[in-house]
């Protein structure tokens, strides 16, 4: 069965990076973008961007680039999200999905387990 | 920037029907996707291309997508479909959520 299991919570301080993963399993991971979704304490769900695990290229919310950048390594089926220049309301609960693409639009027919990552001095 | 707009709260009896809108420019010349989500627990896939349910689905989930505004209808609803409801779309290449809603089983 298709699993995507995302590393442990963390705790950084305000202007640092975090780095968050992501390993599939049970799927072709080159065969379907990933995507990275976050959820701010109390609040909705937010879309960052997306990666081809097959070409490496990537594509960012506006509101996230210069600050976000979407890696992956093929040779362990894992993703990784890397956060820069960390504020307090960065404090979120991060996740990675992955899904069909269909009629023009992709789908999130599948979720990670979530990370929690805590900007706090 | 895009946005989708959902009501806050609906309120419903068990065994009743619930209808969670989602309004946004022209919505209904884009698909919409459904996502529920239990307190602690990651979203849920529950509705695809406006009206599509993956396997493992209820039927008594459904949803519509005309003008500017989808509906997620919920019928014969239970108390475990207590949860909060989000629709998405896609616009110019970007992933947009609607605001949310959370559905209360009386």
């Amino acid at each position: 069965q298709v699993q995507l299991v995302q590393s442990g919570a963390d705790v950084k301080k305000p202007g640092a990076s975090v780095k968050v993963s992501c390993k599939a399993s049970g799927y072709t991971f080159t065969g379907y973008y990933m995507h990275w979704v976050r959820q701010a304490p109390g609040q909705g769900l937010e879309w960052m961007g997306l990666i081809n695990p097959n070409s490496g290229g990537a594509d960012y919310a506006q509101k996230f680039q210069g600050r976000v950048a979407m890696t992956r390594d093929t040779s362990i089926s894992t993703a990784y999200m890397e956060l820069s220049r960390l504020r307090y309301d960065d404090t979120a609960v991060y996740y990675c999905a992955s899904g069909f693409y269909g009629s023009g639009s992709y789908r999130f027919d599948y979720w990670g387990q979530g990370t929690l990552v805590t900007v706090s001095s | 920037s895009y946005e989708l707009t959902q009501p806050p709260s609906v309120s419903v009896s068990p065994g009743q029907t619930a209808s969670i809108t989602c309004s946004g420019d022209k919505l209904g010349d884009k698909y919409v996707c459904w996502y529920q989500q239990k307190p602690g627990q990651s979203p849920v896939l529950i509705i695809y291309e406006d009206s599509k349910r993956p396997s493992g689905i209820p039927e008594r989930f459904s949803g519509s997508n005309s003008g500017n505004t989808a509906t997620l209808t919920i019928s014969g609803t239970q108390a475990m479909d207590e949860a909060d409801y989000y629709c998405q779309a896609w616009d110019s290449s970007t992933g947009v959520f609607g605001t949310g809603t959370k559905v209360t089983v009386l």
